[in-house]
């Protein structure tokens, strides 16, 4: 099946600073690729769909100056956590969109990335 | 309204014997349906996934899902569990996005615990 690989893994940092994660598609393009958050014992929250070439489009509640998503590349999209703070600790999932036409039929996949734990001191 | 719900938080069952996860769901048009299980801080894994065709799609690992449009349901079994398959599993539905895009909505999950 399709990897998608996710950088860091694990990150701690002091209040203030910034912190960035990568999520790449390893064996296939992602024109689209999702941000989701974690909180323990619940589900995945939506926070962003990244669109290659474009802008990432937020769900309500997100602050899009604070989550900086760029997704550069067919394959690459990062999330940037900025001036965090101990409230955006949290576990963050990438996954990426495999679309694709199989005869008459359009498969779409997510496939996730392992995750990355925040921890913000 | 687009909507997963998965009614239970929590299933146990013996090892060896069969299992079924529930998930029921709302959303406009056809659907595209799909399972992931989750082992602890770890991503999802993708499962399987209903677009079109048999209502009985099969995935990894044994499992199975049984799509039923009347009911809106789309039911993840198993035939017989093993101890290894305890995760948590999500149901989730393709909605719509903003500006004609595609959004995920993911149930609540529903942790599977199998007993040796």
């Amino acid at each position: 099946g399709a990897v998608v690989s996710q950088h860091p893994s694990r990150v701690i940092c002091k209040s203030g600073t910034s912190v960035k994660i990568e999520c790449r598609s390893l064996d296939f393009q992602a024109t689209t690729m999702f941000w989701y958050r974690q909180f323990p014992k619940q589900s995945l929250m939506l926070m962003a769909t990244s669109n290659e070439g474009s802008k990432a489009t937020y769900e309500q509640g997100v602050e899009k100056d604070k989550f900086l998503i760029n997704h550069a590349s067919l394959t690459l999209s990062t999330l940037t956590v900025t001036s965090a703070h101990p409230e955006d600790s949290s576990f963050y999932i990438c996954s990426a969109r495999d679309g694709k036409v199989a005869g008459a039929i359009f498969t779409d996949t997510q496939y996730f990335g392992p995750g990355t734990r925040l921890t913000v001191l | 309204a687009q909507s997963v719900a998965q009614p239970e938080d929590q299933v146990n069952v013996a090892e060896g014997n069969p299992l079924t996860v529930k998930c029921t769901y709302s959303v406009s048009g056809n659907p595209y349906l799909f399972w992931y299980v989750q082992y602890p801080n770890r991503g999802l894994q993708f499962l399987l996934k209903y677009i079109t065709g048999d209502n009985l799609v099969k995935g990894s690992y044994g499992f199975e899902a049984e799509f039923n449009k009347s009911q809106t349901s789309f039911h993840l079994k198993k035939p017989s569990a093993l101890v290894s398959d305890s995760a948590l599993y999500f149901c989730a539905v393709r909605g719509n996005g903003t500006s004609g895009t595609y959004k995920y909505i993911f149930g609540t999950g529903t942790r599977l615990k199998v007993l040796a």
